[in-house]
């Protein structure tokens, strides 16, 4: 069985702190996605990858950043951990590349790291 | 933009009724759309996922059908069981990208 996996469900970091987020897939998939989903907001994406040590900003980057140096893993990194960051973290991931076809692409989730900063 | 909509945001059923859930999108250039669901404090399950060319999809007892000249989707769900109970989203990929456009989701209850 296909799967993404984020390395923690539950985190609780202090404000200030510098926090990582891992996210592993075994698909072979060439995108990576992270999103926050907030109550009555739905789900933002904050950054995703399109290949090895490739990344583009989402809508909401700003006090993140990411890192893929390998095809299989994807980390989100809060540089200084604040409150208004605590939400549920969710990773994706999704086939597909330059030149491919897109109509058949589908996502497939982690299941998700709540992280509480206080 | 694209922009997804779901309405409505909630509702609760009695155990063995069908429903329909909606799903609103702006842009009808596609490449497909997707629904999930999400049970709480979970991630999100892939369901169902429509290519543009398609009409309808079938799995089990869901039924998801596109209608991309009006913008919209449909996932219908027959027989409901107090295990469907779970937030529902849909999701349409614009074409040209890589990054789905999701809705905010239906909140559903059934009631045993």
């Amino acid at each position: 069985d296909v799967k993404v996996t984020q390395s923690s469900r539950y985190l609780v970091k202090r404000t200030g702190e510098k926090v990582f987020l891992e996210c592993v897939q075994d698909m072979d998939h060439e995108n990576m996605f992270w999103y926050r989903q907030d109550p009555g907001l739905g789900l933002r994406l904050i950054y995703f990858s399109y290949d090895v040590k490739m990344k583009e900003k989402g809508d909401i980057p700003e006090g993140y950043s990411v890192s893929r140096e390998k095809k299989e893993r994807f980390s989100l990194i809060l540089e200084s951990a604040s409150t208004n960051q605590t939400s549920m973290y969710l990773c994706a991931s999704s086939e597909g590349g330059f030149g491919r076809e897109l109509f058949s692409l589908g996502y497939t989730f982690g299941s998700g790291t709540r992280l509480t900063v206080v | 933009k694209q922009e997804v909509t779901q309405i409505p945001a909630a509702l609760s059923v009695p155990e063995g009724e069908n429903l329909v859930l909606n799903c609103s999108f702006t842009d009808s250039a596609i490449y497909n759309l997707q629904w999930f669901r999400q049970d709480p404090g979970k991630g999100l399950t892939s369901l169902l996922l429509i290519q543009s060319s398609q009409r309808e999809q079938t799995s089990g007892r869901l039924n998801a059908s596109l209608d991309k000249s009006s913008g919209r989707s449909t996932l219908y769900i027959a027989a409901s069981q107090p295990g469907d109970s779970a937030t529902y989203l849909c999701a349409a990929l614009p074409s040209g990208t890589y990054k789905y456009i999701f809705g905010t989701g239906t909140r559903l209850k059934v009631l045993a």
